[in-house]
Parts: structure tokens; C-alpha cells; sequence
């Protein structure tokens, strides 16, 4: 069964911090993403990636970055966790067609 | 801009109940419509999809038809369980330009026995 893999499923981070959010994939896919969920915005797209070390902004990149050395590793980074960072944030995988999503990591920043 | 519209939630049924959440979209071009499901603590999953108008999408008991002329894709259930319970996301990835999806604000559904 195909799976994606997020490292951590809660994580509390101080405000300043630099945090990384992991996620892997094992299913050779090219297309990588990452959104974060909020209670009625539903999901909202961070940065995705169409191969390796080929990144694109989505709709709020602000104060995040991603990096992708490795076609199954998709990694996002907060450069400085601010307390309206507090979300769950979901990763995942496509080929083209459908989506599989991890589980999701809820990160909260105090 | 792409973008999708949902009923606000939360829907409480009953079990057996008809089910239908509706969903409408803003895109340019042809894009393909999927509804995803979220189970309590779990990330989503892909419940039906489909790429072209008139196309229906059909799982568990679940169906949407892509109707192009009211730029919907509603779901419905003819007969809803306990174990349906989950939020549910409409979304749709354009047919050109940027291949990512856009998600509607997700619909909870509560069915009780």
C-alpha cells in the first residue's frame, strides 16, 4: 500500500524557533505538497514541488521555505515559528492524478 | 483565480438519512473535481473524482455528477451511517497552469443512530 510518511504527528515550538516539518514518500512520485488546515479555511496551499529541487510558491509562502534533495523527501521549514503558525499542516504526493495525503502534523508554537 | 465553495457545516443526520453537501466552483478552462474525506485524527483520502462534464463520480455509496452549466459537483448519499461521520473536502485542479489542488473549507457531517 502506498503510504506518506510525516515525521512527527504533534510538535510544540517556542516562538523564534527554527522548525522542520519531514515528510516521505515511497511511492516514486514527481509531485510533492504541502498545505496547512485551519477550521474553516479548509486547506491552503504552502509550496509544492515538481521534481527535485524544483520548488513553487502556492498561495501563502510567507515565512516558510521547503527543500527537496531527494525525489522521496519533502522537507518544510519556519525560519522563525510565529504563534498564527499554529496549524496542522499536511503533506502530499501525486503523479498526476490523485492525491495521497500523510497524516499531518499538528504544530502549535507558544 | 481558481476557487471552491462549500455548504458551511456542521450537517447532523440521522442514520438513513439522505445526504447531500454541495459544492461550486470558479475556474478557468476544464478542470477535473474531486471529494476528499478526513476521518477523525487521520489525514484525507480520495473518495470520487471526476475530469470531464457530465462525468459521475461514484464510491460507497457516494456519487457526484460534474455539471459543467451550474459549476457544481454535489454529494450525495442515499442513505447515510454512523460510520460516515468525517469532514468532508470538495476540490478541483485546473486544467491548465499551476497542477495543484484548491480545496473548499470542508464540510462536517455528523450522523447519528
Amino acid at each position: 500500500d502506498v503510504k506518506v510518511t510525516q515525521s512527527s504527528r504533534y510538535l510544540v515550538k517556542r516562538t523564534g524557533e527554527k522548525v522542520f516539518l519531514e515528510c516521505v514518500q515511497d511511492m516514486d512520485h514527481e509531485n510533492m505538497f504541502w498545505y496547512r488546515q485551519d477550521p474553516g479555511l479548509g486547506l491552503r496551499l504552502i509550496y509544492f514541488s515538481y521534481d527535485v529541487k524544483m520548488k513553487e510558491k502556492g498561495d501563502i509562502p510567507e515565512g516558510y521555505s521547503v527543500s527537496r534533495e531527494k525525489k522521496e523527501r519533502f522537507s518544510l521549514i519556519l525560519e522563525s515559528a510565529s504563534t498564527n503558525q499554529t496549524s496542522m499542516y499536511l503533506c502530499a504526493s501525486s503523479l498526476g492524478g490523485g492525491y495521497t495525503f500523510g497524516s499531518g502534523t499538528r504544530l502549535t508554537v507558544v | 483565480g481558481n476557487s471552491v465553495t462549500q455548504m458551511e457545516g456542521p450537517v447532523t443526520l440521522s442514520e438513513e438519512a439522505f445526504l447531500t453537501i454541495n459544492c461550486t466552483y470558479t475556474a478557468t478552462g476544464y478542470p477535473s473535481l474531486f471529494w476528499y474525506v478526513q476521518y477523525p485524527g487521520e489525514g484525507l483520502q480520495l473518495l470520487l473524482k471526476a475530469t470531464k462534464a457530465d462525468d459521475k463520480g461514484s464510491n460507497k455509496g457516494f456519487e457526484a455528477t460534474y455539471r459543467k452549466e451550474t459549476t457544481s459537483f454535489h454529494l450525495e448519499k442515499g442513505s447515510v451511517q454512523v460510520s460516515d461521520s468525517a469532514v468532508y473536502f470538495c476540490a478541483l485542479k485546473p486544467g491548465t497552469g499551476r497542477r495543484a489542488l484548491t480545496f473548499g473549507s470542508g464540510t462536517r457531517l455528523q450522523v447519528q443512530p
